[in-house]
């Protein structure tokens, strides 16, 4: 049973476009969420998070919005740039900093 | 920002033998470390947790004799895949979580650790 789904595994953007990266989750247990960048034979790169606290977190061109009546989550990246073109994946968790269910990924490509 | 290196990043190795990979956390302490892994074009799976000077927690499915975890010190975990197998080939990735209070919960991952068995 998948409690984080990305249900798009590859998303083609142009550039200076907004990217949306969309990811679900089941547990209702889950109250932190985060996003992650990765290259292939890379660990992820922390991008942003957020708690369920909140319904939107901002940071530069990255912003995650949260509707938790939805228990969905989305990544918008304003505006998307070749260098964001990696795979990139949700993960949630049962409080602040404990171990992390991710989802599929999804692999965006930004095109010039 | 916080860092944390792997090492191997790549390791090759017969079957039948054991193999161990170090997560250090170079700029700060973790009193938590998380073991990943993943397949070909498939997600992070979770393998264990492993806590500062107990037991390693492992998910189920997780062979606990066969994926051995230290966490001797706040900076350094070890996963020792024992007797490996052509199956255990993966790329295994740690996290760890910065333990100063009131600090970062996000986990901080390593680059990985490409394993290849013959």
């Amino acid at each position: 049973d998948q409690q984080v789904k990305q249900n798009s595994p590859s998303l083609s953007v142009q550039e200076g476009r907004i990217s949306i990266l969309n990811c679900d989750y089941t547990n209702s247990m889950f109250d932190y969420f985060l996003w992650y960048k990765k290259y292939p034979a890379e660990g992820p790169t922390f991008l942003i998070s957020i708690s369920s606290i909140k319904d939107k977190n901002e940071d530069g061109r990255f912003t995650v919005f949260l509707n938790k009546s939805a228990k969905h989550l989305s990544l918008h990246i304003v505006p998307s740039q070749p260098g964001d073109s990696a795979v990139y994946f949700c993960a949630a968790s049962v409080g602040a900093g404990n171990m992390l269910t991710f989802g599929g990924g999804t692999r965006l490509m930004v095109k010039p | 920002g916080a860092v944390v290196s792997q090492h191997p990043s790549w390791v090759i190795c017969k079957s039948g033998t054991s193999v161990k990979i170090e997560c250090r956390s170079l700029d700060f302490q973790a009193t938590t470390m998380f073991w990943y892994r993943q397949f070909p074009k498939q997600s992070l799976m979770l393998m264990a947790t492993s806590n500062e000077g107990s037991k390693a927690t492992y998910e189920q499915g997780v062979e606990k004799d066969k994926f051995l975890i230290n966490h001797a010190s706040l900076t350094l975990s070890t996963l020792t895949v024992t007797s490996a197998h052509p199956e255990d080939s993966s790329f295994y990735i740690c996290s760890a979580r910065d333990a100063v209070t009131g600090g970062l919960y996000e986990q901080f991952f390593g680059p990985g650790t490409r394993l290849t068995v013959l």
